[in-house]
């Protein structure tokens, strides 16, 4: 199965910055197929980014996905205070989906 | 409104079976697949099953292969995971969700609690 390790395992940033996760896979994703999710403490997941780059319904132009292959990002640019959560990559193109072990975003 | 509505809260022995239930409402339960995932305290997100609720053909982590079953009634907008010889380790709460791609709709989880 496919292996998605996320970097950096936790960050504390400032509102108003910009920041980049990554998630890289032990092979490449087929169609890139790769979704990002928000989970905010106590909450169920909120699907961010689907298919590498598509927003999902609702989500503010803050948040981007990028990258193909084996390669993907999520940026969030303008911090707020409600971005603190924990963000995880998930490959769907690949027999069987896995997740990736998250990125612990806190705001200061 | 679209919803996923899961069934409350559980405790069971080591050993023992968990049936959790996934209602649907707001969508045409048969036009998306329903995933199974859990989460266990403290830990990452777990992918387990997902299911065709159209056709009923299913998927599974061969981390669960032999100890989980996922069902759907299309009459009642309703999946259903059960989980068997259930041990400590499977402490966790329990989500469905919609696949739409990605999974766009999840229910509120259900926390299944196994202790002696």
């Amino acid at each position: 199965e496919v292996v998605l390790t996320q970097s950096p395992d936790t960050l504390s940033l400032s509102p108003g910055e910009r920041v980049t996760l990554s998630c890289r896979a032990s092979q490449s994703i087929n169609n890139n197929y790769l979704a990002w999710y928000q989970q905010i403490s106590g909450q169920a997941p909120r699907l961010l980014i689907y298919g590498a780059s598509g927003r999902a319904t609702g989500i503010p132009d803050r948040f981007s996905g990028s990258g193909s292959g084996a390669d993907f990002t999520l940026t969030i640019s303008r911090l707020e205070p409600e971005d603190s959560a924990v963000y995880s990559c998930q490959q769907y193109g690949n027999s069987p989906p896995t997740f990736g072990q998250g990125s612990k975003l806190e705001i200061k | 409104q679209v919803h996923l509505f899961q069934s409350g809260a559980e405790v069971k022995k080591p050993g023992a079976s968990v049936r959790v239930s996934c209602k649907a409402s707001g969508y045409t339960f048969t036009d998306y697949a329903i995933h199974w995932v859990r989460q266990a305290p403290g830990q990452g997100l777990e992918w387990m099953a997902w299911i065709n609720t159209g056709y009923g053909n299913t998927k599974y982590s061969q981390s669960f292969q032999d100890r989980v079953t996922v069902t759907s009634d299309p009459s009642a907008s309703t999946a259903y995971m059960e989980l068997r010889s259930l041990r400590s380790e499977d402490t966790a709460i329990y989500y469905c969700a919609r696949y739409s791609p990605g999974l766009s709709l999840w229910g509120q989880g259900t926390l299944v609690t196994v202790s002696s």
